[in-house]
């Protein structure tokens, strides 16, 4: 299968914990990275392998695996935080890039 | 710091073919794959293909018959063609570097340096 599955949007309030699934068949043999991304601006890598922040990225982000499911958890969000957030991995080939559908974040 | 700058013409008609191109200041070239991801206005992103240094090229099948990725390792800048265009392809088009990875039992590739994009309208 080559598809990422998201919701596509979640809320959550401030200061409180939120997370964001990504399901597909290909989660089971490849991990999942996560891109944050605000209107007008490219998207930033926020998580990559089995739990990994790139310089700069606040330690509420943290990444999550099991099964055919990656999720990315934010913990204590933050206004800034307000983004959409992509998924991406391979397809089952390893051939390809898939992003998913990607999940609208709203903080209240 | 690596950095990614992109250009390339924003305003095609139907039929005319695309042309970016990704130039890679601050980094290696070899050991990482170099890719194309596109987004359709107020949609998502879009994988479109990806080459590595020494040009072996993997592209999304939905646009295969349409896209040719190559490098110029001389200049380290990778280029995207995309034929016979409509106003489907209207989309911001990014470049990024793609890092491959693995930790048993697990492979995993991530972007991690981006382009700031590029408009491409096409627009009779």
């Amino acid at each position: 299968s080559s598809e990422l599955t998201q919701d596509p949007a979640v809320s959550v309030a401030l200061g409180q914990t939120v997370r964001i699934t990504c399901q597909g068949d290909s989660l089971r043999s490849y991990y999942a990275s996560w891109y944050q991304q605000k209107p007008g601006q490219a998207p930033v890598l926020v998580i990559y392998g089995k739990n990994n922040r790139p310089s700069g990225i606040p330690d509420r982000f943290s990444g999550s695996s099991s099964g055919n499911t990656a999720s990315l958890t934010i913990t204590g969000a933050q206004a800034e935080d307000e983004a959409d957030y992509y998924c991406n991995s391979r397809d089952s080939s390893g051939n390809h890039g898939v992003f998913g559908g990607g999940t609208k974040l709203t903080v209240l | 710091q690596v950095q990614l700058q992109q250009w390339g013409a924003g305003l095609l008609k139907p039929s005319e073919t695309l042309s970016l191109t990704c130039a890679v200041y601050g980094g290696s070239f070899s050991g990482y794959y170099w890719s194309w991801i596109r987004q359709p206005p107020g949609k998502g992103l879009e994988w479109i293909g990806e080459i590595n240094h020494s040009g072996s090229t993997n592209y999304n099948p939905s646009l295969k018959s349409r896209v040719t990725i190559s490098v110029d390792t001389s200049k380290n800048q990778f280029s995207l063609k995309l034929s016979s265009v409509t106003a489907a392809d209207t989309a911001v088009y990014y470049c990024a570097r793609v890092v491959p990875a693995a930790i048993w039992p697990y492979y995993y590739y991530y972007m991690d340096v981006w382009g700031k994009g590029t408009t491409v309208t096409v627009s009779s």
